[in-house]
């Protein structure tokens, strides 16, 4: 079976200072990999998008970048946080294509201090 | 573009009232409708989905029905739990695109 991780579980950073968060996926291979940001009482956010290796599409314009350096790993990066960077971080893996459903990470709470 | 439209929340229910949280949607093409359940400090879980016209998605009490003419996809629960109690986002997948479109999210309280 497929299963999703994502760590740190939370974490507490200055303005100024550098992020990495990073998901993986077991029991799958090739799989579109997604970041979305989540901030208090919101809804879904989509950052970032993967199809492969080394291929990222971006959604927003922002302090944000992400890199997918293996098959299943998705690593989203700063280089330097803002305020407004705070907020609930989830992954997700899915297959493409309109009938496949995506799959969650447990998710990263981040608050920028 | 794509769009899905909830009701406004929170949704305040009583233990075994009926529930029903309204979702539509605006889309291109044919897509596919899910739902999705997100409880406190989690991440989202696949709740039910449906891929065709008048497919009913089942699951854990909860149904939903893809009505291609109404364009809407309401989620139905006969009785809930105070276990229920979450954030409820609809979402549409396009055949051949590669991105979800959710919905803003609808939170459900249940009293006991």
């Amino acid at each position: 079976s497929q299963t999703i991780h994502q760590w740190p579980a939370t974490l507490v950073q200055p303005v100024g200072s550098p992020l990495s968060l990073e998901c993986t996926v077991e029991g799958t291979s090739n799989p579109n990999l997604y970041w979305y940001r989540q901030a208090a009482g919101r809804g879904l956010q989509l950052l970032f998008y993967s199809v492969g290796i080394g291929q990222i599409s971006s959604e927003v314009p922002q302090n944000l970048s992400a890199s997918r350096p293996q098959d299943r790993q998705f690593i989203l990066s700063s280089k330097k946080l803002l305020l407004s960077d705070s907020g609930f971080y989830l992954c997700a893996w899915g297959r493409g294509g309109g009938t496949y459903e995506q799959y969650f990470g447990p998710g990263t709470r981040l608050t920028v201090t | 573009g794509d769009s899905v439209t909830q009701m406004e929340g929170p949704v305040t229910l009583s233990e075994e009232a009926f529930l029903t949280i309204n979702c539509t949607y605006t889309a291109t093409g044919y897509p596919s409708l899910f739902w999705y359940v997100q409880y406190p400090g989690e991440g989202l879980q696949l709740l039910l989905k449906a891929t065709k016209a008048d497919d009913k998605g089942s699951n854990k009490g909860f149904e939903a029905t893809y009505r291609k003419e109404t364009t809407s996809f309401h989620l139905e629960k006969g009785s809930v739990q105070v276990s229920d109690s979450a954030v409820y986002f609809c979402a549409l997948s396009e055949t051949y695109g590669q991105n979800f479109v959710f919905g803003p999210g609808t939170r459900l309280s249940v009293l006991p």
